[in-house]
């Protein structure tokens, strides 16, 4: 165990439906990141929250949001869903000090759009 | 924008031998981090080893080791004495400097290792 959930594992939907992905991060840490993976790819960075405000975007398509809480769980929510938006979803933590830690990744959540 | 290649798609050893993994990365800034992170089947990111960018001596960390040049901006991953359970994608990956909010991780694509028995 990571320190970092994800829910669902796995998920499967029809094209235009909206889904949700939680992401709990590891205890203490205030920043969390999402990454998207595509089948044999590497991964995309999404969206960045930091203690509930978003603090960087990258290649995050107009049709995905995603939110911080104040008891620090993020969640993605992903609507309008197209077939190429299968894929395997990560959160990844890591905490606000200057030390170089690493990130703390969740097992992700499997998407299957059909 | 800062890069990060990994021109062999992929890689095999044989058990036991060495391997060397390749990165490159593109950036202008001075300070940063990098890592390698293997990928095996069940798909969990899982953290090998890391360098910081201000240490001149290369970070090892049991049969893993790395090869940083700074200068030629090259952070290659040495595996020795390869074992099976090293079968995997390997990701290598550069974080920017502590400036607050802004550290996410940027990945290569990815190199598969195949260990042969």
């Amino acid at each position: 165990d990571s320190g970092v959930t994800q829910t669902p594992k796995h998920l499967i939907t029809a094209t235009g439906q909206r889904v949700t992905l939680r992401c709990s991060p590891r205890s203490g840490d205030l920043s969390v990141y999402w990454y998207q993976q595509s089948l044999d790819q590497g991964l995309q960075f999404l969206i960045q929250y930091y203690n509930g405000e978003e603090r960087a975007k990258g290649n995050i398509l107009e049709r995905f949001s995603a939110q911080q809480f104040p008891d620090l769980h993020s969640e993605l929510n992903l609507s309008s869903l197209e077939l190429g938006d299968s894929a395997l979803y990560f959160c990844a933590s890591s905490s606000w000090d200057t030390k170089p830690a690493g990130y703390t990744f969740g097992s992700g959540t499997r998407l299957t759009v059909v | 924008a800062q890069t990060v290649t990994q021109s062999q798609p992929e890689m095999s050893v044989q058990e036991a031998e060495t391997v060397t993994l390749s990165c490159t990365y593109d950036t202008s800034e001075s300070d940063y981090y990098l890592f390698w992170y293997k990928q095996p089947p069940s798909r969990q990111m899982i953290l090998v080893i890391r360098q910081e960018a201000y240490k001149q001596q290369n970070a090892t960390e049991n049969r893993f080791s790395v090869n940083f040049q700074k200068a030629a901006k090259s952070f290659s991953l040495k595996i020795s004495d390869s074992q099976l359970g090293d079968a995997a994608m390997y990701f290598c990956a550069y974080r920017s400097p502590g400036i607050q909010g802004a550290q996410k991780l940027v990945f290569g694509q990815g190199t598969r290792l195949t260990i042969n028995p």
